[in-house]
């Protein structure tokens, strides 16, 4: 297994530029989670997805849509970045985290740069 | 809102020591908690999780105590090793309702082992 998966690695955008961030899973997860980290900073939850179809905001979603139309795949977009936006951005997947431990996997990151 | 505090910032010791690094959390309403490794440039790999009901969780040279009335947790390292050079995060996720999937995450420990 490939566990999740992220891609770009790195990628630099210019100030109003719009990008997408791919992430995908093959551990048949049913919960996944778009995490930034920045420098010196705990991670904080962006949006999160219970399922194919369903995804809901969580602590900072300002400035990002997602959308998970299969169970694989759940992209980040950013329609207009902005310096405050650069940041290492984390993808997580876990199985059903109520019958389960909430164990999360997470893939590598991207990291992005707004200048 | 819960907020996670990680104490120190920063650790460097000898190799073969034995260490603690600590965690506390502002409210003890949580569903579990969870330590997680951090490698430069990589994702997050979890280490132990806690329910809430546990006091404590082992894995080889790891152990992690959970005193949720007291919000706090550590995690002990024993006999540590150049290889545990890496920072350490801890996350609660909280109890019940929306939002119970939103790990809160501390900003970390960086340990360094020194050979």
């Amino acid at each position: 297994n490939a566990g999740v998966t992220q891609t770009p690695k790195f990628r630099i955008l210019k100030i109003g530029q719009s990008m997408t961030l791919q992430c995908t899973q093959d551990m048949n997860h049913n919960y996944m989670y778009w995490y930034r980290q920045d420098p010196g900073m705990g991670l904080k939850l962006i949006y999160y997805s219970v399922g194919a179809g369903i995804t809901d905001k969580g602590e900072v979603p300002n400035g990002y849509n997602v959308s998970r139309s299969t169970t694989e795949d759940f992209p980040l977009r950013l329609e207009l970045a902005a310096p405050s936006q650069t940041s290492v951005y984390f993808c997580a997947s876990s199985y059903s985290p109520r019958t389960n431990p909430d164990t999360q996997y997470f893939g590598p990151g991207t990291r992005l740069t707004v200048l | 809102k819960q907020e996670v505090t990680q104490i120190p910032a920063a650790l460097s010791v000898p190799e073969g020591e034995n260490l603690v690094l600590n965690c506390s959390f502002t409210d003890s309403a949580i569903y579990n908690l969870q330590w997680f490794r951090q490698d430069p440039g990589k994702g997050l790999t979890s280490l132990l999780l806690i329910q809430s009901s546990q006091r404590e969780q082992t894995s080889g040279r790891l152990n992690a105590s959970l005193d949720k009335s007291s919000g706090r947790s550590t995690l002990y390292i024993a006999a540590s090793q150049p290889g545990d050079s890496a920072t350490y995060l801890c996350a609660v996720s909280p109890s019940g309702g929306a939002g119970s999937y939103q790990l809160t995450f501390g900003k970390g420990t960086k340990l360094s082992v020194i050979p």
